[in-house]
């Protein structure tokens, strides 16, 4: 199975830090994939990658960036942090199958 | 639009009784249905899935069958215990480089 750590489980930023949630997987998969999780919206692709340097757009990406610069790390960057993006930020790897493997995700709050 | 429905209320049932989970979706036309928990606070763990020319597929007190007529899903836990009270989403993928969509899940409380 892909293991796959976030660096921070719990984050307090204030509106307008630029913020970095970092992530990385211990098998040689390609892809990777950032989403967030809210109350009564489910979870909602940010960004994905699936090669290193390669990144596309999935649901919501505004007010998001990405980095790609290893094959194992895929870090998610908040330019501007705002208050609408507090949420559960979960980074994935993807198995054989299609299958996600999910860290445990990043609880940020910001004020 | 791509639509995934998961009963969105609570399901409480008595231990030991089956629990029975069900994905619907719309505008959609998956190669895989897949299964997750989440328990609070903690990142989705996979559990199985089934591609779309399988009927059902079995592990251990879980069951999943995948009707692509219907396009719906259902996800049976038997057996159920207590330690199976957690959020199951649903999810489908079409292969490749395709993204993985998620339905919000469904709440399963087992009572002792």
């Amino acid at each position: 199975d892909v293991k796959v750590t976030q660096s921070s489980r719990y984050l307090v930023k204030r509106t307008g830090e630029k913020v970095f949630l970092e992530c990385v997987q211990d098998m040689d998969h390609e892809n990777m994939f950032w989403y967030r999780q809210d109350p009564g919206l489910g979870l909602r692709l940010i960004y994905f990658s699936y090669d290193v340097k390669m990144k596309e757009k999935g649901d919501i990406p505004e007010g998001y960036s990405v980095s790609r610069e290893k094959k194992e790390r895929f870090s998610l960057i908040l330019e501007s942090a705002s208050t609408n993006q507090t949420s559960m930020y979960l980074c994935a790897g993807r198995g054989g199958a299609g299958e996600l493997f999910f860290g445990e995700g990043s609880r940020l709050t910001v004020l | 639009s791509q639509k995934i429905e998961q009963n969105s209320e609570a399901l409480n049932i008595q231990e030991g009784k089956t629990a029975t989970l069900t994905c619907n979706y719309t505008n959609y036309s998956p190669a895989y249905l897949q299964w997750y928990r989440q328990d609070p606070g903690r990142g989705p763990v996979f559990l199985l899935l089934i591609r779309e020319n399988e009927k059902e597929k079995r592990k251990e007190r879980l069951k999943v069958t995948f009707d692509t007529t219907l396009k719906q899903s259902l996800f049976h836990i038997t057996a159920s215990q207590p330690a199976d009270s957690a959020t199951y989403l649903c999810a489908l993928y079409s292969g490749g480089y395709q993204k993985v969509t998620f339905g919000i899940g469904t709440k399963l409380q087992v009572i002792p």
